[in-house]
């Protein structure tokens, strides 16, 4: 069965400097995405970058990149330059490839981030 | 850009009442997916449709069920309400199934008191 991991349930970082949130994933699937979302207080569920497992190069959205590692299924997403509006729960998901012909997501337990001015 | 779609945003009913939640994808979107986030909880996956027709069920309480419609809108109908069935609820929707794109709509928050 498909598992992600969020090991960080919160985390502090000062604005302006960069930010590394943990994802680890299991599953059989040779075809998967990986999904980072942000969740802000208010509640709605902001996409911000997607992964496929056969893709060469990391994803990159301006100031989110994901840092794939597929050996070691990860794909940890790190801000670079905080700022004070990235507090938020940031949720890491997968979904299965189409060998399983389903596109629902599969969701870590999510981390807060807090941003310091 | 046309986001998704989701009416009420909120709504609050008694124990054992019925509820009926909506959700319009983006336009052209033929996949359409609820979650329910529980307080503190990450998004838990209930039922999916592609092109009008179930494509998946997760952990869908059998009070509930769920339809696409010639539209393509989806409604989510939850009836004898429980205390536990507080929840944000989530439509998010996509071009196909194994599409790289999941976009969620502001959710509905239902409070059953």
């Amino acid at each position: 069965a498909q598992k992600i991991t969020q090991t960080q349930p919160g985390m502090f970082v000062q604005e302006k400097e960069a930010v590394t949130l943990d994802c680890t994933y299991d599953t059989s699937d040779p075809s998967y995405g990986l999904f980072w979302y942000k969740q802000p207080s208010s509640g709605e569920m902001i996409f911000l970058i997607y992964q496929g497992s056969y893709d060469q190069q990391n994803a990159t959205e301006g100031r989110y990149s994901l840092n794939f590692q597929k050996a070691r299924k990860s794909a940890n997403l790190v801000i670079s330059a905080s700022q004070l509006g990235d507090s938020a729960m940031y949720f890491c998901a997968m979904r299965e490839g189409p060998s399983s012909n389903t596109g629902k997501l599969i969701f870590g337990q999510g981390t807060t981030l807090q941003v310091k001015p | 850009a046309a986001g998704v779609i989701q009416s009420p945003r909120h709504l609050i009913k008694e124990k054992r009442e019925t509820a009926t939640l909506k959700c319009y994808p983006i336009p052209r979107h033929d996949t359409v997916y609820w979650y329910q986030q529980g307080p503190g909880q990450d998004p838990q996956f209930l039922i999916s449709f592609y092109e009008k027709m179930q494509s998946d069920k997760g952990s869908i309480p059998d009070r509930f069920s769920a339809q696409q419609f010639s539209d393509y809108h989806s409604e989510l109908n939850m009836s004898s309400l429980e205390l536990g069935d507080s929840a944000l609820y989530f439509c998010a929707s996509s071009l196909g199934l194994a599409n790289n794109e999941q976009f969620f709509g502001p959710g509905t928050r239902l409070t059953v008191l």
